[in-house]
């Protein structure tokens, strides 16, 4: 089945401990994005990458690092959470044409104490 | 820049009323807009598109929408909904000729409750 996973699905932690979230899809795609979601605000993109090694910053990428290393996998890094990190986190991935469907995993919901 | 907006932050309609979801956009371009829907507690899934051609465009579950280039509008909207259609619902953009790293930005998004 076509799908993009996320690990892991809850996690509450403390604030300055470091912690990665991980993606991964099966479709072959080279785009991946990270993004948040807070109520109201919709979803705002941190990072994304358009292939192995070339990741750029979205709308929000303070206190957030990505790495892409396998064309499969993008994770997401936040190297000292804050509470203002506190979210619902998304991975998104597709082909590299404009037109194409971006498709979601399942969620990360984080809370940062 | 692009964005999105989503005017209601909630939309209640009885089952069996036609639903409607207001969506209008604003790109420097020519927009490639989405629809998704976010279930409770899962993932955003994708519901339809427009690109180009018709500007009537179906999608997943008996849902289309309407692309109106005057009014830079995307409504959403379903004919007869279903209690499970209660679901959160996103309208999201992307410039055609700009979005940088193929970005798409989102609205607020807005809260469907499908009553009985």
């Amino acid at each position: 089945e076509a799908q993009v996973t996320q690990n892991p699905r809850y996690l509450i932690t403390v604030t300055g401990k470091k912690l990665t979230v991980t993606c991964s899809q099966n479709m072959n795609h080279e785009y991946m994005s990270w993004y948040r979601q807070d109520p109201g605000l919709g979803l705002r993109q941190i990072y994304y990458s358009m292939n192995v090694e070339v990741t750029d910053k979205g709308d929000v990428p303070e206190g957030y690092k990505v790495s892409r290393k396998e064309k499969r996998n993008f994770p997401l890094i936040l190297e000292s959470p804050s509470p203002n990190q506190t979210s619902l986190y998304f991975c998104a991935s597709s082909l590299m044409r404009d037109t194409d469907t971006q498709y979601f995993g399942p969620g990360t919901r984080l809370t940062v104490l | 820049a692009q964005s999105v907006a989503q005017p209601e932050d909630q939309v209640n309609v009885a089952e069996g009323n036609p639903l409607t979801v207001k969506c209008t956009y604003s790109v420097s371009g020519n927009p490639y807009l989405f629809w998704y829907v976010q279930y409770p507690n899962r993932g955003l899934q994708f519901l339809l598109k427009y690109i180009t051609g018709d500007n009537l465009v179906k999608g997943s579950y008996g849902f289309e929408a309407e692309f109106n280039k005057s009014q830079t509008s995307f409504h959403l909207k379903k004919p007869s909904a279903l209690v499970s259609d209660s679901a959160l619902y996103f309208c999201a953009v992307r410039d055609k000729f700009k979005a940088a790293g193929n970005k798409l930005t989102f609205g607020g998004g807005t809260r469907v409750l499908v009553k009985p």
